[in-house]
């Protein structure tokens, strides 16, 4: 497809586990963001990729959360031991380089932890 | 300080009046500033984006920027109700050499019939 594809859409895992979140950019997009959406809540910034390096790594909440890219192209973000507060949307977007501001958003993975 | 703030409203405004939603920024190096808007359930979308002080407008929309008040605003003419939805604030914040994107936590704006 043309847009940002993100899977799963919606994910239940209980405590404890661990998940993966894909994100496939849209084709020549060279960075891509991780945002996280707790309901009503606005958009807190995780991560972000130029390239496959990723030089902003500070959003990510802890050491349980990790991100990487592969080719330039794919992303996949790791949750290892989820937690109830990891319940939220995770959003990935994609922009043709780091200069443009204009992002393309995927249509989210809703995470849930029981 | 929060880097983006705006408030969260909700904002109500009557159908066919202007709608002002107010940002502001942190970072004095910021170079570029976006309106998105975000149905409930939905993506946010970009709407508008603006790099030089002044005003800019888009049919119904103007972005208005004052860098030295660190100020971003954005007015939306005869309101209408589907433009009922949250409008986030975003800001390209240059640290260290390497910049993010960082949204506000973005205003509800409710349009009555």
């Amino acid at each position: 497809g043309a847009g940002v594809s993100q899977s799963p859409s919606n994910k239940v895992t209980e405590k404890g586990k661990d998940v993966e979140l894909r994100c496939d950019p849209i084709s020549g997009h060279t960075a891509l963001y991780w945002y996280r959406q707790s309901l009503g809540q606005g958009l807190e910034f995780l991560i972000y990729f130029q390239g496959n390096s990723a030089p902003d790594k500070s959003g990510l909440p802890s050491d349980r959360f990790s991100a990487e890219r592969t080719g330039g192209s794919v992303s996949t973000l790791t949750i290892q031991r989820t937690q109830q507060e990891d319940s939220a949307v995770y959003l990935c977007a994609s922009s043709l380089d780091r200069n443009t501001g204009e992002l393309f958003f995927g249509e989210g993975s809703r995470l849930t932890v029981l | 300080q929060k880097e983006v703030e705006q408030n969260s409203g909700p904002l109500s405004v009557p159908e066919g009046a202007i709608a002002s939603l107010n940002c502001t920024y942190s970072d004095r190096g910021s170079q570029s500033f976006f309106w998105y808007r975000q149905y409930s359930g939905k993506s946010p979308e970009l709407i508008m984006f603006i790099y030089s002080n002044g005003d800019k407008e888009d049919g119904r929309f103007t972005a208005q920027l004052n860098k030295a008040s660190q100020y971003v605003s954005l007015l939306i003419r005869d309101s209408q109700p589907s433009d009922s939805a949250t409008y986030l604030c975003a800001v390209n914040l240059f640290m260290n050499r390497d910049d993010k994107i960082i949204f506000g936590k973005g205003t509800r704006l409710h349009i009555l019939p």
